[in-house]
C-alpha cells in the first residue's frame, strides 16, 4: 500500500525559505519508472504543478518558479524534499506530494497535504 | 496558470448524467494522455481516470471519460450525492515541459 505524508512549517515569513518533506512508504524511488511530484493549491483555487523528481534523479520544474525551487530525494530515507526560496504571501497554499507512475503519466497516490501560510 | 479550460460548474439531480469538458491544445491534450482527479472539499485529490479512459481499481463504472483531438470529457452517470466535488483534468504539456491542470469544475448534486 502506497502512502505519502507532507511535513514542514505551517507558517513562514515573507522572504524566508520554505522546506517541505514528503515521507513515503510502499514504493522505492530507486525503482524504475517511478517519481514523486509536488503540487500546490492556493485557498479556493486550482491545482498547480510545481516539480517532479524521477527514480534516476531526473528533475523537472515549473518554469514560472524554477529559479526558486529545488527538489531532492533521499532514497534510503524514502523522502523527497522541496525547497522554495524567497516566499511571498501568494505562495500561501496547501502543498501536496504525490506518487508519479511514469508509464501512465499520472499522479496515482497523494498525500493529505499541508497548508502553508506566508505572513509576517 | 491553468492551461486547460473547464466550465466552472455543473449540476444535476440524483440519477442524472453530467458531463464536464476540458479544452487544451496540441502541446498537451493533443499530444499526451489525459487524467482526471476528484477532490472532495477539504481532502486531497484522488485519481479518477488515467490514460484518457482507464479507471483505477475501486472507481465506480459510473465514471467514464474520452478524448478527441485537443479536448477531453468526463461523464458521471447515475449521479449520486457523494459525487459532489471538484473535478480537474490534467495532462503533460510538451511545450511548457510541465504537468498542466484544468481550471476545475465544481459538481453540485441538486
Amino acid at each position: 500500500q502506497i502512502t505519502l505524508k507532507e511535513s514542514g512549517p505551517t507558517l513562514v515569513k515573507p522572504t524566508q525559505t520554505l522546506m517541505l518533506t514528503c515521507t513515503f512508504s510502499g514504493f522505492s524511488l530507486s525503482t524504475s519508472a517511478v517519481g514523486v511530484g509536488w503540487i500546490r493549491q492556493p485557498p479556493g483555487k486550482a491545482l498547480e504543478w510545481l516539480a517532479l523528481i524521477y527514480w534516476d534523479d531526473g528533475k523537472r520544474y515549473s518554469p514560472s518558479l524554477k529559479s526558486r525551487l529545488t527538489i531532492t530525494k533521499d532514497t534510503a530515507k524514502n523522502q523527497v524534499v522541496l525547497t522554495l526560496t524567497n516566499v511571498d504571501p501568494v505562495d500561501t497554499a496547501t502543498y501536496y506530494c504525490s506518487h508519479r507512475r511514469i508509464a501512465a503519466a499520472t499522479f496515482d497516490y497523494w498525500g493529505q497535504g499541508i497548508l502553508v501560510t506566508v505572513s509576517s | 496558470q491553468s492551461v486547460l479550460t473547464q466550465p466552472p460548474s455543473a449540476s444535476g439531480t440524483p440519477g442524472q448524467r453530467v458531463t464536464i469538458s476540458c479544452s487544451g491544445s496540441s502541446s498537451n491534450i493533443g499530444s499526451n494522455t489525459v487524467n482526471w482527479y476528484q477532490q472532495v472539499p477539504g481532502t486531497a485529490p484522488k485519481l479518477l481516470i488515467y490514460s484518457n479512459n482507464q479507471r483505477p481499481s475501486g472507481v465506480p463504472d459510473r465514471f467514464s471519460a474520452s478524448k478527441s483531438g485537443t479536448s477531453a470529457s468526463l461523464a458521471i452517470s447515475g449521479l449520486q450525492s457523494e459525487d459532489e466535488a471538484d473535478y480537474y483534468c490534467a495532462a503533460w504539456d510538451d511545450s511548457l515541459n510541465v504537468e498542466v491542470f484544468g481550471t476545475g469544475t465544481k459538481v453540485t448534486v441538486l
